[in-house]
């Protein structure tokens, strides 16, 4: 039973194009998130939305954007690929708002991204 | 200093070891802790929540210290499965997810 969705597994792309990454959840949450994950570095936070049409930056902002204009799709989009954008990118979704044992966050599988 | 910080491992234990991993926090007004694994070129998967009076499951018990905004994972009588990447998650008071970097775990027999 698949709950998060990432839309490509494996991609590459050339420097300079624009790349969309696409998430869907079924479970109607409100937050979601893209993490980018790198050997040694562990996942870092991009993005993150609250509510459609809302966004805020995470740590590494810079060369990202995003768009959530239904509640169940966060798009990331690179306007323009570069290779130290070549990544494992991870979103992840969660109707957690306060603290409220037992919810949980969900991961889709993961889109590995390869820039030439 | 780094909102989520972990013991850096690598943890190399026998089986049938007790390994602790503990994570600290920055965030004093961070409200959800959980502990997450993740195994190599895998997505995280949800190993336990942690609550404010501590919890147990099966062979993992995890703590939280709010005063010291520490968080502990402790794991019993280790297997083979066990290895993996341990990462500690914070939910900070907005709504955002932090993960600490990881903590990686080697069972040998």
């Amino acid at each position: 039973d698949v709950k998060v969705t990432q839309s490509s597994r494996y991609l590459v792309k050339r420097t300079g194009e624009k790349v969309f990454l696409e998430c869907v959840q079924d479970m109607d949450h409100e937050n979601m998130f893209w993490y980018r994950q790198d050997p040694g570095l562990g996942l870092r936070l991009i993005y993150f939305s609250y509510d459609v049409k809302m966004k805020e930056k995470g740590d590494i902002p810079e060369g990202y954007s995003v768009s959530r204009e239904k509640k169940e799709r966060f798009s990331l989009i690179l306007e323009s690929a570069s290779t130290n954008q070549t990544s494992m990118y991870l979103c992840a979704s969660t109707s957690l708002k306060g603290a409220r044992p037992g919810n949980t966050i969900y991961f889709g599988e993961g889109s590995w991204l390869t820039v030439v | 200093r780094k909102e989520v910080e972990q013991d850096p491992g690598p943890f190399n234990v026998p089986e049938g070891a007790t390994v602790a991993f503990n994570c600290t926090y920055s965030n004093s007004a961070s409200q959800s802790f959980f502990w997450y694994r993740q195994d190599c070129r895998k997505e995280p998967k949800l190993l336990m929540s942690v609550y404010s009076s501590g919890n147990e499951d099966g062979r993992f018990t995890a703590q939280l210290n709010r005063a010291s905004q520490y968080i502990s994972l402790l794991i019993r009588d280790s297997k083979l499965s066990d290895s993996a990447t341990y990462l500690c998650v914070v939910l900070d008071g907005y709504n955002k997810l932090i993960f600490g970097a990881g903590t990686r775990l080697a069972v040998h027999p």
